[in-house]
């Protein structure tokens, strides 16, 4: 089955500078590739996704790029704010065999801005 | 982004009782919703996934006597823990499929505890 890496697990940056998330995914044949936030005691939020005909997308202070050769995508946040402090996942679509799909999510990214 | 609902949002029960957790998607039809578990920490641990108007599919490992679930609707899926146990204890999270774009939205999560 797929499997995906994420690194780094923690990750401190100062308050304006930017942060990058790396992920990795196994399954040549997974084809979208979402990116979640989750702050403590709430569920993860949707807040950029990439599909695999596209290298790379941008949505304000957020990007994503995407390797499909190499297997790999990555989150940028530019301009950190600490409102950005939380842990953040990756994700890659498996295709399922009889129909649907299903995601596999990275070990998740505790991303900490410091004043 | 599409709006998922999930209550409640924490629940305290004795060992050996049942709880039941509800999850909606309030704006969209969704065919699919999946529930997980997650850990202190951890990233997301696919339990299942619901599928509407047919018996869920379990991964492996998780006991679909015990945890039951329940798609009657396009927009309510339920999860169901049975004689729940100490061991049980874990925040529990369902997400939903929007079939327009295949996009997964999260509801906000249920921190069970059982005493």
């Amino acid at each position: 089955g797929e499997n995906v890496e994420q690194h780094p697990s923690t990750l401190s940056v100062q308050e304006g500078d930017s942060a990058v998330i790396k992920c990795t995914y196994s399954d040549s044949a997974s084809n979208y590739f979402p990116w979640y936030k989750q702050e403590l005691g709430k569920g993860p939020q949707l807040i950029i996704d990439i599909r695999s005909n596209v290298g790379e997308k941008k949505d304000q202070r957020i990007a994503v790029t995407l390797n499909k050769t190499a297997k790999h995508f990555s989150l940028h946040i530019t301009e950190t704010q600490p409102e950005d402090s939380a842990v953040y996942f990756c994700a890659a679509s498996t295709i399922l065999t009889g129909g649907g799909n299903k995601l596999t999510f990275g070990t998740g990214t505790q991303l900490k801005v410091e004043l | 982004g599409a709006v998922v609902s999930q209550h409640p949002s924490w629940v305290i029960c004795k060992s050996g009782t049942s709880v039941k957790i509800e999850c909606r998607s309030l704006d969209f039809q969704a065919t699919t919703m999946f529930w997980y578990r997650q850990f202190p920490k951890q990233s997301l641990m696919l339990m299942a996934t619901s599928n509407e108007g047919s018996k869920a599919t379990y991964e492996q490992g998780v006991e679909k006597d015990k945890f039951l679930i329940n798609h009657a609707s396009l927009t309510l899926s339920t999860l169901t823990v049975t004689s729940a146990h100490p061991e049980d204890s874990s925040f529990y999270i369902c997400s939903a499929r929007q079939a327009v774009n295949e996009k997964l939205f999260f509801g906000s999560g249920t921190q069970l505890s059982v005493l």
